[in-house]
């Protein structure tokens, strides 16, 4: 079945610093989204990218999908405090017995020090 | 694999009917599950918290007579839609989270149509 992977599981970073998770599927995917949990809290959509190559940003989260529509990266840069928590990842399976799974990465947990 | 399976992928069915969606941890035991549910390019809005051999608890807003949820073991909790109508139609998507590790795993999510 279809499988996501997602590197750094954990991410220490001093605040200022900037800080990456990586997406990659096993599979082709129909698009990718990001979510971010509080800890104690549930996972709240950050963004959804369609396109080969889509580069989105808000404020300083950069997101990227790839040309092959296999992986995806979250970027933040000059992380704050208010960063931390669990990044996710979840793929879209584009076709074949994944058509419309949403696969979820094993999450990042990202603490920032102040 | 995934660790998590949720049951069926994708159904249909008529209206006024009910349907249950499976949420089954494979390699764990969860005493705390929970069902979402998605609408396109919007946040998955957490429906209620399955508690094994207890109660689950509601989110405000989300009807508990409607949506029956039932966590009779370790590995399963179920979510039935009872007298299903078009605007159920939506992605529901459970998460189970491992007891000895407090890891949250998801499932791949239902796509339910009702016609």
């Amino acid at each position: 079945g279809q499988q996501v992977m997602q590197i750094p599981q954990y991410q220490h970073v001093q605040e200022g610093e900037d800080f990456t998770t990586y997406c990659n599927s096993s599979t082709t995917l129909s698009n990718i989204q990001w979510y971010k949990q509080r800890p104690g809290g549930h996972p709240v959509f950050l963004i959804q990218l369609v396109k080969s190559g889509e580069v989105k940003k808000q404020k300083r989260l950069t997101f990227q999908f790839g040309e092959a529509k296999k992986n995806s990266s979250l970027h933040i840069t000059a992380t704050q405090t208010t960063d931390v928590g669990t990044y996710f990842c979840a793929g879209r399976g584009a076709g074949g017995t994944s058509y419309g799974k949403l696969t979820f990465g094993q999450g990042t947990i990202l603490t920032v020090h102040p | 694999g995934a660790v998590v399976s949720q049951h069926p992928s994708w159904v249909i069915c008529k209206s006024g009917t009910s349907v249950k969606i499976e949420c089954r941890s494979l390699d764990f035991q969860a005493t705390t599950m929970f069902w979402y549910r998605q609408f396109p390019k919007q946040s998955l809005m957490l429906m209620a918290t399955s508690n094994e051999g207890s109660k689950a608890t509601y989110e405000q807003g989300v009807e508990k007579d409607k949506f029956l949820i039932n966590h009779a073991s370790l590995t399963l909790s179920t979510l039935t839609v009872t007298s299903a109508h078009p605007e159920d139609s939506s992605f529901y998507i459970c998460s189970a989270r491992d007891q000895r590790t407090n890891t949250i795993y998801f499932g791949e999510g239902s796509w339910l149509t009702v016609v």
